[in-house]
């Protein structure tokens, strides 16, 4: 069964220090790739998303993610975090194949401390 | 657009009653998808719907759960009986496809979801 699976459940960081979370799938096929944030209380918003071309995307509040096809990964990067990175994050894919199911990592709780 | 728009945002009810709630995803959107999320769990697809046609609801959890989707701009999910473990946040999402060819679309955008339900059973 294809599968996301998210390397870290916690990390807890100071602020200025650059974050990188971890992101693999299982499926040989094509993908959609997408990375959520949920703040405290609050519903899921991208962050970004990747269909095809440059492997490496620029989402919003200064995030970055780069596909690497080789390796199934699409890790999360921010070179520095503010407190108010603080929130959960979740990588997300559509097999293309699969009319639109969107597939949830586990989540990654980013403690940013000040 | 107003985006998703879920109710109740807040319920509170008492095993063995009947909860329903709601959704409206964004006009235009066909595809409708319903989350469960809970510390324990995280978050679990539901169901989903293609042109308020259920696609799939392997992920319905028991015969206690239904969902429906009567026009392309209302959609339903219903507990009954509610129990204890039934509360958690519900999210409803929605999205379209980016492309469409013929024998189906082949590649999709993003979901956005709703504010989500905070379901409380007691």
């Amino acid at each position: 069964a294809q599968s996301v699976s998210q390397h870290n459940h916690h990390v807890i960081l100071s602020e200025a220090a650059s974050l990188e979370l971890g992101c693999n799938y299982s499926y040989g096929g094509t993908v959609n790739l997408f990375w959520y944030v949920q703040y405290p209380g609050q519903h899921l918003q991208l962050l970004l998303k990747y269909f095809s071309g440059d492997p490496l995307v620029k989402g919003i509040k200064g995030f970055e993610a780069e596909f690497i096809k080789s390796k199934f990964s699409f890790n999360l990067r921010k070179p520095s975090v503010q407190w108010s990175d603080t929130a959960e994050y979740f990588c997300a894919v559509i097999l293309t194949d699969s009319w639109g199911k969107l597939q949830f990592g586990a989540g990654t709780q980013v403690v940013v401390t000040p | 657009d107003a985006g998703v728009i879920q109710s109740p945002r807040h319920e509170v009810t008492e095993m063995g009653q009947e909860v329903t709630l709601r959704c409206k995803p964004i006009s235009g959107h066909d595809y409708l998808f319903w989350y469960r999320q809970t510390m324990m769990r995280g978050l679990e697809l539901l169901i989903y719907f293609n042109n308020n046609v259920p696609i799939d609801d392997s992920g319905m959890p028991e015969d206690r759960f239904s969902a429906k989707m009567p026009n392309a701009s209302f959609s339903t999910l219903k507990i009954q009986p509610s129990e204890p473990r039934d509360s958690a946040v519900y999210f409803c999402a929605s999205s379209s496809p980016l492309f469409r060819v013929t024998g189906g679309p082949s590649s999709y955008n993003e979901q956005f979801f709703g504010p989500g339900t905070r379901l409380t059973v007691l």
